[in-house]
Order: C-alpha cells, then structure tokens, then sequence
C-alpha cells in the first residue's frame, strides 16, 4: 500500500531532551516536507525536500532539523524542544513539487514537550 | 504576499444538504488544492485543480481563474462528511493554506 509512515503517533517530552521524529514513503516520490498544526494558525511549513541531499527552510524552521539522505526517508529533528512546540506534526510527500499529482500525508504525530 | 482565504470557517447542516465551501486566493498562485482532515486528525488529498472543475462521487471542485476563486460542493450530505475541509494554494516553493472550513452534518 502506497503511505507515508510518521512514528511516534504520540509523544510526551521534557524540554531539551533531543527526539526524532521518522517519515518514511514507499512511493519513491522526490519532494517531502514537514508541516505543524496549531489552533487557530492551520498547518505551516517546517521544512520541505526537493530531493536527496536537497533541503530548504519553509515559514518556521526555528528549533528544528531535518536531513534527506535517502529519497525513502525524511526525520525532523528537534535537538532541544521546548514547550512552544507542542504541536502536531504531519510529513506529506509528492512525486514533484509542482503537486499535480496530490500530496499524501502521514497519519501526523502529537508532541507535547513539558 | 500569497494569501488563500476560506469560508465559512464554520458550517452546520442536516444530513441531505448540498454544501458549499469557497476559497479565494491572491496573484501568484498556480493551482488550487482541496483536502479533508478527519476528526481523528488525518489529512486526505482531494483535489487539485488548475482549471475547470473535478467531479468524485459526491464532491465536486471547480475553479475560475479569472476570479481566483474555488468553490468544493457536496451533494447528498451525510454525517461521515463531517471534518475539516481546507484549500491549499500552490506557492512558488510550497503550500499556501487556508484556515480550514469545519463542516458538521446532523443526521
């Protein structure tokens, strides 16, 4: 089955306590990015993958990390969390970053950092 | 500044109802995308629209570029409609998002 697969689901932290969130497509699909919804603010990008090796910041990469060393894969890794993000996280793929194809999106992972 | 507003942001109706939720969107974008989050927070492609209009069992999109402006319908409403419908504009390097419409159906 073609998905994009987030791990945790669900995950409670103490601030600064480094943690990694995994994206993972089975679709072989070129461009992968990293979303977090909040109330009242919808979804922003955190950080989107045109390709292996390729990374850009989107609207609020402040505190996180993210690397593409295979086309497959796609962590977010927040080195030092802090409660401010407390969010929930969603990775979505594409075969081109032109979209006309759709995204498909993980099922989305709930951080709360206390 | 790429911009895509949504409305309404809230929307009650019975079961049976034809909906309508609209979506404007400023210079600069090139494409419009509607997706549903589900209660349970996951989020689904429904469409991607560049011109015209896309029909999927009970949606249907359409978009006038003229205007800027999208428009998702669903006939027939049922309660497992129910979610979070949200436009999304195709930017330069990324989606612009709009607010999200929640939509509940009342049996």
């Amino acid at each position: 089955e073609a998905q994009v697969t987030q791990n945790p689901r669900y995950l409670i932290t103490v601030t600064g306590k480094k943690l990694t969130v995994t994206c993972s497509q089975n679709m072989n699909h070129e461009y992968m990015s990293w979303y977090r919804q909040d109330p009242g603010l919808g979804l922003r990008q955190i950080y989107y993958s045109m390709n292996v090796e390729v990374t850009d910041k989107g609207d609020v990469p402040e505190g996180y990390k993210v690397s593409r060393k295979e086309k497959r894969n796609f962590p977010l890794i927040l080195e030092s969390p802090s409660p401010n993000q407390t969010s929930l996280y969603f990775c979505a793929s594409s075969p081109s970053r032109t979209g006309y194809y759709g995204y498909t999106f993980g099922s989305g992972t709930r951080l709360t950092v206390v | 500044k790429n911009e895509v507003e949504q409305s309404p942001q809230n929307l009650t109706a019975q079961e049976g109802e034809f909906i309508t939720i609209n979506c404007s969107y400023s210079v600069g974008i090139s494409a419009l995308h509607w997706l549903q989050q589900h209660p349970g927070g996951g989020i689904v492609s429904l469409f991607m629209l560049s011109s015209g209009k896309k029909k999927h069992g009970r949606l249907i999109a359409t978009i006038n570029i003229q205007e800027k402006h999208s428009s998702l319908h669903i006939t027939a409403s049922h309660p497992r409609d129910s979610a979070v419908y949200i436009c999304a504009g195709e930017g330069t390097y990324q989606l612009i998002w709009g607010a999200g419409t929640k939509l509940i159906i009342k049996p």
